[in-house]
């Protein structure tokens, strides 16, 4: 079993969609939880960053940890052509070091 | 200039030949990775440093050489590498004691292709 596994898509929706984005991961150990956003031909840059289990809200994004089921997921709300990019789930259970990443998800909003 | 610079942008190389990847920040972070991206593959981390001292080598093959000679300056030597090396190789710093609250500062990557 990969230590992170996300859906790689493509995942396409129409513009103003609600979009979910998902990892699961293996390992309990795991309690820093961070979202990347990585369009074509630059760098991840990152998004949201979560700790232990709960929500965070900023502006139109949403991350939820649930650690009891090893799952996290990132809700865009009104999505935009903008949005249009690989979202990549990164985690690690030391504070700063060593985070696992997912093989990323790449997503197209359609205008 | 600010955040994580990376050159060059884009390398095609021979499996003979020898080169560098150069990356600089200007963010005032002490501690610097090497990260291979491959096509539908998690982020390999290859190498860390932390104050200017490598922490980490991921079972990374000799053909790559990382060299850290100050905390804004790391570099990626490459020589006599193989097809299968070919891939997006992007660099990253952070504040070592404060990765979890601002993550990794990423550079734009260099393209790399071996022919």
């Amino acid at each position: 079993q990969k230590e992170v596994e996300q859906d790689p898509g493509p995942l396409s929706v129409p513009e103003g969609a609600i979009v979910s984005l998902n990892c699961t991961y293996s390992n309990s150990a795991f309690q820093y939880f961070m979202w990347y956003r990585q369009y074509s031909r630059k760098g991840p840059e990152l998004l949201m960053y979560t700790y232990s289990s709960g929500n965070k809200e900023d502006g139109r994004f949403t991350a939820q940890v649930d650690k009891s089921s090893k799952y996290i997921s990132l809700f865009i709300r009104d999505s935009q052509p903008s949005d249009s990019a690989t979202y990549l789930c990164a985690m690690s259970g030391n504070y700063g070091q060593n985070f696992v990443f997912g093989p990323g998800t790449r997503l197209s909003v359609l205008p | 200039e600010t955040g994580v610079t990376q050159t060059p942008r884009h390398l095609v190389m021979g499996m003979t030949n020898k080169k560098s990847l150069k990356c600089e920040q200007h963010l005032g972070h002490n501690a610097m990775y090497w990260y291979k991206q491959s096509a539908k593959k998690p982020l390999e981390l290859m190498f860390v440093y932390n104050f200017k001292e490598q922490t980490e080598n991921n079972s990374v093959p000799s053909r790559f050489s990382p060299e850290c000679p100050n905390s804004s300056h790391l570099f990626l030597h490459l020589h006599t590498l193989q097809p299968e090396d070919s891939a997006l190789y992007l660099c990253a710093s952070s504040q070592e004691s404060r990765a979890g609250d601002y993550g990794y500062t990423f550079g734009s990557g260099t393209r790399l292709t071996v022919v």
